[in-house]
Formats: C-alpha cells, structure tokens, sequence
C-alpha cells in the first residue's frame, strides 16, 4: 500500500459530462501529479500541483483542470468528456524534488 | 522533446531465464530513472529506481544500469518467476518533478 487514496475506483459518464477525481496523498508528500493511462499505454502526465498551484502540465487541452488543498489532497476536473477521455486516472504523491512518485489504485472512466 | 523508448515491447521468457528490459531517453538532464510494474487492473508499483550518480544498482533479482553517456538504462530479472508477469514501464524524471514513462513491456514467464 501507497498510502495514496483515489475516489472513486469506477464511474461512467457520458459525453458532454463533466467529472471530479479525488486523491488524498501519502502522509508527508507534498506534491500531486495526475496522469492518464488509456489502454495498453503508458502513463501519460496531465499536470502537477505543488503548494496549491499547478506546477508543469503536459500536452492536454484546458478542459483538464486541478485543484491542491491546503492538506495537499487534490482534484482533477474534466469538463466536455469525450470518448477518448475513457482511461484509468492515475494519482501520484511525492516529496518535491524528490521524482519518487508512489500511485494510487486509480479511477477508471469510462464515457459512454 | 520529452521523450522515452521502451524495448521490446513484449518478452516471453522460460521460468529459471533472465529477462532484460531497455529504454532510452531524450533530455540529457534527466537525473532520476525508476521502474515500475503494473499487474492488469492494478496500479504501477516502483520496483527499482536509479540516480544519475551511480552506473548500477541492485535489489535481489532485479538490477538496472545507466549509461549517461549514451542515455541508455536497463532493467535485469534474473531467475524469473511467474509472478514476475507483468507489464513494466521504465521513466525519466524531467525538470518541474515531471516523469516521462515509456510504452511498456508486457512480460510472461512460462512455467
């Protein structure tokens, strides 16, 4: 076990929709980092939170927005799902700097 | 670019056999290299990770070698198990704490 928590593990929506993912880090982490994982791919990176800013983002349209709280925890939103947004969603928590990121389970979306 | 490449992108290995996993990656600044692996439904488990500092490192069976020069890691099974099926993603740790992972390599080991 991580210590990395995700909400939740499964959840379908339909296009158009619009999604929250949570994810509570490890204790003592300090950084978020959200990734994509489509089928039979490699993790793909959407962004980073650090010190409840974004902190690098990857090549994903701005329909992919976060948020950190003040107890590191973070949200991912995705706003207008389309069907190639069905993937598991991968939450990593680390100590900045560090590079060592420890995974959660995941949420699996599936848009329909 | 960002950019890592996994080979090959799949292995299937005889129990008792060794199995060698390469990636190269593009940013010569990269300074941080784990190995995860992931089980089908599960998430990717750190197995391994090495730092720019050192050329290898070793953890019972499984080992990983950097060359900096020719931006080239490795992982290493020795006497694989079939527990040890799985897919294994190599990854470079780029500047603002970001990790690039490679296309994986689904592993089965035959009894």
């Amino acid at each position: 076990e991580t210590g990395v928590t995700q909400s939740p593990t499964h959840l379908i929506k339909t296009r158009g929709q619009q999604v929250t993912l949570r994810c509570s880090s490890q204790s003592g982490h300090n950084t978020v980092s959200w990734y994509q994982q489509a089928l039979g791919q490699g993790p793909q990176f959407i962004f980073q939170y650090y010190r409840e800013e974004e902190n690098g983002r990857g090549n994903f349209p701005p329909r992919f927005s976060g948020l950190q709280f003040p107890n590191y925890s973070s949200e991912l939103n995705v706003n207008a799902l389309e069907l190639d947004d069905s993937a598991l969603y991968l939450c990593a928590s680390s100590i900045q700097g560090t590079g060592e990121l420890f995974f959660g389970e995941g949420s699996r979306l599936t848009v329909l | 670019g960002e950019n890592v490449e996994q080979h090959p992108s799949t292995l299937s290995v005889q129990e008792g056999d060794s199995a060698v996993i390469k990636c190269t990656y593009s940013d010569s600044a990269s300074n941080y290299f784990p190995w995860y692996k992931q089980e089908l439904g599960k998430r990717p488990q750190l197995i391994i990770d090495i730092r720019s500092n050192v050329g290898e490192k070793k953890d019972q069976r499984i080992a990983v070698t950097l060359n900096k020069t020719a931006k080239h890691f490795s992982l290493h099974i020795t006497e694989t198990q079939p527990e040890d099926s799985a897919v294994y993603f190599c990854a470079a740790f780029y500047n603002t704490d970001k990790l690039i992972f490679g296309t994986g390599t689904r592993l089965q080991v035959f009894p």
